[in-house]
């Protein structure tokens, strides 16, 4: 089983559609949690990161972390063409060092 | 400052071939990463850097790959002999600290995609 799971999608949305992307975990030591977004042919860039459970507000992104459900979400408002890249959310436990598990990424795509 | 860079961005070797993949990280970033991402699966952590020292190389698939930072700068990853399952994307990355201190500088780069044929 793997240690976190993410759908691979694809979502399809229009524009201006909130959207919803998930991940589940099962490691209960994870503290860390964050979301990256890939462009085609670019590497992980950080959208957000929480720190244990709650909220986290940046824009038009909302994070979630419900470390007793062991799940985590990332909200989009007002989805842009531009926001069309695969998400993928990654976890590291309280450690001195960043080590990321990852998921294995949603792929979004925004019609316009 | 200037981003993580990695070299090659494309490479196809035949199998039983050696390839280097070089990675330099941001000026003044301790910590450096190699992560993996094969066909359809996840990226995984193959071994973290700290300065010249290997902090963890638990993620490293087996012998046949060799990670070095000499001098603490720039990186290497060489696969020998490569075989046709080590296809994939490598990604390198770099931080200023190896723990969260609000300020998080993970940066990537764009990856080396490999190709063993």
């Amino acid at each position: 089983q793997k240690e976190v799971e993410q759908d691979p999608g694809p979502l399809s949305v229009p524009e201006g559609a909130i959207v919803s992307l998930n991940c589940t975990y099962s490691n209960s030591a994870f503290q860390y949690f964050m979301w990256y977004r890939q462009y085609s042919r670019k590497g992980p860039e950080l959208l957000m990161y929480t720190y244990s459970s709650g909220n986290k507000e940046d824009g038009r992104f909302t994070a979630q972390v419900d470390k007793s459900s062991k799940y985590i979400s990332l909200f989009i408002r007002d989805s842009q063409p531009s926001d069309s890249a695969t998400y993928l959310c990654a976890m590291s436990g309280h450690t001195g060092f960043q080590k990321l598990v990852f998921g294995t990424g949603t792929r979004l795509l925004v019609s316009p | 400052e200037a981003g993580v860079t990695q070299f090659p961005s494309h490479s196809v070797i035949e199998k039983g071939q050696t390839v280097t993949l070089r990675c330099d990280p941001i000026s003044g970033h301790d910590n450096l990463y190699w992560y993996r991402r094969v066909m359809g699966k996840e990226i995984k952590f193959l071994l973290h850097f700290v300065k010249e020292s290997k902090q963890d190389e638990s993620g490293m698939p087996n012998n046949r790959f060799l990670a070095e930072r000499t001098g603490g700068t720039y990186s290497t990853l060489k696969v020998q002999p490569a075989e046709l399952e080590d296809s994939g994307v490598y990604f390198c990355a770099s931080s200023r600290r190896s723990f969260f201190d609000g300020n998080y500088g993970y940066t990537f780069g764009s990856g080396t995609r490999l190709t063993v044929v």
